[in-house]
């Protein structure tokens, strides 16, 4: 079976100061990856997804920015973060070994806090 | 740009009743309608998946339906339990991605 991994749980980072999220799927080959975010009162909003290995699509103009070195590795990253980018964010994957090719299924998430 | 709404925002009803969440969307020009479950702090359950040519989807005592064509989609959820307490999401894929709604959150009180 599949499961996905996200680390870490929870973070709390000060204004300015580096970011870097992991999310890693087990027990599938070559799926999609997503990064999301859910901000405070607000839906999910899709970051970034990626079809294959270095191949990533943005979504929102931001300083996020995200790298896929390994077929089932994604990670999330900044370089400095703003108070803005506190959420609950969630990585998911699609594909092969899902019910059906477009199920999403989501990790447990990371909750960033930036103070 | 897919716009996608949830009617209620806060539901609370008593254990035992059957209950209707709502999703709309302004593009009917859709691949799939997902619903997925939140439990507080936590990540996405997948629920049910509807494609675009089909009406409905059940799986246990939930079951969605799709109206593609006036732009929404229900989720019934029969003998509501203490359980299902959760926020449910509503998802539209209109390609590569999903376009959520804010949520619904439910309460079942015993």
């Amino acid at each position: 079976s599949q499961t996905i991994h996200q680390w870490p749980a929870t973070l709390v980072q000060p204004v300015g100061s580096p970011l870097s999220l992991e999310c890693t799927v087990e027990g599938t080959s070559n799926p999609n990856l997503y990064w999301y975010r859910q901000a405070a009162g607000r839906g999910l909003q899709l970051l970034f997804y990626s079809v294959g290995i270095g191949q990533i699509s943005s979504e929102v103009p931001q300083n996020l920015s995200a790298s896929r070195p390994q077929d089932r590795q994604f990670i999330l990253s900044s370089k400095k973060l703003l108070l803005s980018d506190s959420g609950f964010y969630l990585c998911a994957w699609s594909g092969p070994g899902g019910l059906g090719p477009d199920t999403q299924y989501f990790g447990p998430g990371t909750r960033l806090t930036v103070l | 740009k897919q716009e996608v709404t949830q009617i209620p925002a806060a539901l609370s009803v008593p254990e035992g009743e059957n209950l209707v969440l709502n999703c709309s969307f302004t593009d009917s020009a859709i691949y799939n309608l997902q619903w997925f479950r939140q439990d507080p702090g936590k990540g996405l359950t997948s629920l049910l998946l509807i494609q675009s040519s089909q009406r409905e989807q059940t799986s246990g005592r939930l079951n969605a339906s799709l109206d593609k064509s006036s732009g929404r989609s229900t989720l019934y959820i029969a003998a509501s339990q203490p359980g299902d307490s959760a926020t449910y999401l509503c998802a539209v894929d209109s390609g590569y991605a999903l376009n959520f709604g804010k949520g619904t959150s439910l309460l079942v009180t015993p």
